[in-house]
């Protein structure tokens, strides 16, 4: 039981290039989540899937696209990265649409 | 919608002592507040919770209260130790369906 697990780990863009965060946790979660954290600013969300097939914007959802590829994934794209998505991406899963368990992060940066 | 606030946003403690952080929410249908506490370079972790239902809720050196009449809830750590140290962040939920809203996070410094 890996739980909530995100790839890759680490990457450096340049400014337009696109890449996707891939998230997939093993818990049978009916939601998923992207966050992203910078320094002072906590954890705001990006977007959300409350149950497999549905998706909605967060706080800060200007610049990614999601998919909710099956029950098990959530992936956040990033079509023209810029250097103020540089942060780190935590995805979470949850059960009951409380209780959020987060993956490892990603940390991108953006030049 | 949902605003939390947290403070302080940094707050230093001699091991030993206790360290309370508070919050605060908006929404009156907030019903899930949950603490989760993020070491260096690691991921937020759950450390406790408690559901509107509740006041309090304690487990070993830790706990939290919630006051529902005046939108806070806090966290109190006791004879805190230097592995104590970390990032604490509240949230708070209005309605499942939607989303944990965090608060900026408190930086809790111990030192021995």
């Amino acid at each position: 039981n890996a739980g909530v697990t995100q790839t890759p780990k680490f990457q450096v863009l340049k400014t337009g290039q696109s890449m996707t965060l891939q998230c997939a946790q093993d818990m049978n979660h009916n939601s998923m989540y992207w966050y992203r954290q910078d320094p002072g600013m906590g954890l705001r969300l990006i977007y959300y899937s409350a149950s497999e097939g549905t998706t909605d914007k967060g706080e800060v959802p200007n610049g990614y696209n999601v998919s909710r590829l099956n029950k098990r994934e959530f992936s956040l794209r990033l079509e023209s990265a810029a250097p103020s998505q540089t942060s780190v991406y935590f995805c979470a899963s949850s059960v009951d649409g409380a209780t959020q368990y987060f993956g490892p992060g990603t940390r991108l940066l953006v030049l | 919608g949902e605003n939390v606030e947290q403070h302080p946003s940094t707050l230093s403690v001699q091991e030993g002592d206790s360290a309370v952080i508070k919050c605060t929410y908006s929404d009156s249908a907030s019903n899930y507040f949950p603490w989760y506490k993020q070491e260096l370079g690691k991921r937020p972790q759950l450390i406790i919770d408690i559901r509107s239902n509740v006041g309090e809720k304690k487990d070993q050196r830790i706990a939290v209260t919630l006051n529902k009449t005046a939108k806070h809830f806090s966290l109190h750590i006791t004879e805190t130790q230097p592995e104590d140290s970390a990032v604490y962040f509240c949230a708070a939920i209005a309605q499942a369906g939607t989303a944990l809203i965090f608060g900026k996070g408190t930086t809790l410094s111990v030192s021995s």
